[in-house]
């Protein structure tokens, strides 16, 4: 089965500019997550999607990053204005299951490596 | 808060020997633990994982212990091959949303 796909892979912004990231998650996959890892650091959650409902954007900072599942299949997660803090790989991820506790295999798409300057 | 932290940042090991990646949590009522590897410029991948309710899982090559009363997680690797190396991370599902809450990453090294 395909995997987790993501685009562009590399792009260089300067501040203040915006950018967006495109996922496509594995077929049939109802959760979909963005997480953002800065370089040397464990992958932090932005937000999570079930369906093309929002389950959990406790973490995203809402002032500059949007994120929208519309059609519950692929998503976008868009940035503007960009700050250099935003420097980082923003993975997506999707699990087959619904959202909740209990083991919940996430599947990794290759990241989108931005630069910030 | 919710916290996970591995105890060596970098593991140089030669090839053939076991590696062993050690991980500490602190949030107790996570229930769920998942070892990913992530090789440069690629997504984590999943390795193995552990429930709450086990102490010990074994995969291909790999096993994961899980000690609850000190709240430790270790990956095993047998006879670690060059292919291994890449940045370990140790994942908890504990937040409000039982989203995952990964570590900082181990580094491990093997040499030829």
């Amino acid at each position: 089965e395909a995997g987790v796909a993501q685009s562009p892979r590399y792009k260089i912004i300067e501040k203040r500019q915006s950018v967006a990231f495109w996922c496509n998650p594995i077929s049939g996959h109802a959760t979909l997550y963005w997480y953002q890892q800065i370089l040397g650091q464990g992958p932090k959650l932005l937000i999570q999607f079930q369906n093309n409902g929002v389950v959990d954007d406790s973490q995203l900072p809402k002032d500059r990053f949007s994120a929208e599942r519309l059609k519950g299949v692929d998503s976008t997660l868009k940035i503007q204005p960009a700050k250099l803090e935003d420097s980082a790989v923003y993975l997506c991820a999707s699990s087959p299951r619904t959202s909740g506790r209990g083991t919940d295999t996430q599947y990794f798409g290759p990241g989108t490596r931005l630069t910030v300057l | 808060g919710e916290s996970v932290g591995l105890h060596l940042p970098t593991l140089s090991v030669q090839e053939g020997d076991n590696s062993i990646i050690n991980c500490a949590y602190s949030n107790s009522a996570s229930d769920y633990f998942i070892w990913y590897k992530q090789e440069s410029g690629k997504g984590p991948q999943f390795i193995i994982d552990i429930r709450s309710n086990m102490d010990k899982r074994q995969g291909q090559r790999v096993t994961v212990l899980l000690n609850k009363t000190v709240k430790h997680l270790s990956l095993q690797i047998a006879a670690t091959q060059p292919g291994d190396s890449a940045v370990y991370f140790c994942a908890e599902k504990g937040g409000s949303q039982g989203n995952l809450i990964f570590g900082k990453g181990t580094k491990l090294s093997v040499k030829p």
